[in-house]
């Protein structure tokens, strides 16, 4: 059980398109999902927190108009990096918390974007 | 804001045990986890405890908790090649949201 998807794993992109990436909690209902991003061999960073049915909320430093965040069921959420460009190149990764356990995130396999 | 410091590499022998350290700043973690991380791929959970606890066994895997000295670690027993990967510590602390702090994470490698 907590089995957390995204997609796509792999996705490489022009630069000035925009790319959406899903995470989808897949047998568990989660209120709360988080996003990070993860530059090669360094830690990652939390980049937003993505409430189901309200406002995602951005870490400092992260753009919102940049990074769009829709959190429309208790299964998914979207992360849609707007007009990319090669700098926003990463590994992007979200996790989910069950809506009943709250103090758990599961992770998802995290999807690899490259902006050319 | 909070700072989750680890080494940067181990290497172990096949069958030896691996320890791999973390120390935090935040004194009002609640809850410390240890992560996996094999290439390309996401975060598994491997353990976690309770900031009350000092110590967590889960099978080939041993957590000590030095609150005080706020130093954590993680002892795998028996390490095998399958045990290669970057291990990320993390700390929720009190009102943070659920919100995770990741350290800097240790790659274990383990030889033959």
């Amino acid at each position: 059980g907590a089995v957390v998807s995204q997609h796509p794993s792999w996705v490489i992109c022009k630069s000035g398109t925009s790319v959406k990436i899903e995470c989808r909690s897949l047998d568990f209902q989660a209120t709360t999902m988080f996003w990070y991003r993860q530059f090669p061999k360094q830690s990652l960073m939390l980049m937003a927190t993505s409430n189901e049915g309200s406002k995602a909320t951005y870490e400092q430093g992260v753009e919102k108009d940049k990074f769009l965040i829709n959190h429309a069921s208790l299964t998914l959420s979207t992360l849609t990096v707007t007009s990319a460009h090669p700098e926003d190149s990463s590994f992007y990764i979200c996790s989910a918390s069950p809506s009943d356990i709250t103090d758990t995130q599961y992770f998802g396999p995290g999807t690899r974007l490259t902006v050319l | 804001g909070e700072d989750v410091e680890q080494s940067l590499f181990l290497s172990v022998r096949e069958g030896d045990s691996s320890v791999i350290n973390c120390t935090y700043t935040d004194s009002s973690s609640t809850y410390l986890y240890w992560y996996k991380q094999e290439p390309g791929a996401g975060l598994q959970l491997l353990t976690y405890i309770f900031s009350n606890m000092d110590m967590k066994q889960d099978q080939r895997l041993t957590v000590l908790l030095n609150k005080k000295d706020k130093h954590l670690s993680l002892r795998i027993a028996d390490t095998q090649t399958g045990d290669s990967a970057i291990y990320f510590c993390a700390e929720a602390s009190r009102g943070g949201g659920n919100k995770l702090t990741f350290g800097t994470g240790t790659q274990l490698k383990v030889e033959l």
